[in-house]
């Protein structure tokens, strides 16, 4: 059984830092990766996709990385802004078989604070 | 990317009482899953909603309680059924397209 972890729960930064957000999960047989962001009582927003067969993505002050040989993700957040203050969620996919995906497995999420 | 449309957004309900939450999808999409998020919980996943054919359930979860219907490739809908004050959580509708997965903006249902 897939099992995702995310470090740290919480995070406090001041405006203008550059941040990482850790995830591991226990099964490295994944379809891809994906990182969410939550704002209170709202859905999610994707923020980044990694496939299985790359190494990282990039958008815009965001970045992820994805080491699948370890069960490793990180997602980096350059020059924090306090509208980035939300939970982030990393959620991976395992296979199905044939043309359907395998469900997503999501961590507990890190809430993230920047303040001005 | 796909736009998820969720509604109602938000709902306050008896207990003893159902009610029925619409998500549609602005394309074709291939699956389409609902989520629950219990309160300071993460997202745990209630079941595939199959187009014309029975959800496919998670364990825990059953049709008699959440019952789930498909009937294209855009819509879905789900019933919490027989509401109690443990089934206050956010619902969640989410869709996947090529690989990538969209989600609504959630029900935030409270049972009184």
């Amino acid at each position: 059984k897939q099992e995702v972890t995310q470090i740290p729960a919480a995070l406090s930064v001041p405006e203008g830092e550059n941040l990482v957000l850790n995830c591991s999960f226990t099964d490295s047989a994944i379809y891809n990766l994906q990182w969410f962001r939550q704002d209170p009582g709202k859905g999610l927003t994707s923020l980044l996709l990694i496939q299985s067969s790359q190494r990282e993505q990039t958008s815009g002050r965001l970045n992820a990385s994805l080491d699948k040989s370890s069960g490793r993700s990180t997602l980096y957040i350059a020059a924090s802004q306090p509208g980035d203050s939300a939970t982030y969620l990393c959620a991976v996919r395992g296979y199905a078989g044939g043309t359907s995906y395998g469900k997503l497995t999501f961590g507990q999420g890190t809430i993230l604070t920047v303040h001005p | 990317s796909a736009v998820i449309s969720q509604k109602p957004s938000r709902d306050i309900c008896q207990r003893g009482t159902s009610l029925t939450i619409q998500c549609q999808v602005d394309s074709q999409v291939t699956m389409m899953f609902w989520y629950r998020q219990q309160p300071g919980q993460s997202l745990t996943l209630i079941a595939t909603a199959n187009q014309g054919s029975e959800a496919t359930y998670e364990s825990g979860f059953v049709i008699d309680k959440f019952p789930i219907s498909r009937p294209n490739l855009t819509f879905s809908t789900l019933t919490v059924s027989n509401m109690s004050p443990e089934d206050s959580s956010i619902y969640l509708c989410s869709a996947v397209g090529t690989a990538e997965a969209f989600f609504g903006q959630g029900t935030r249902l409270t049972v009184v």
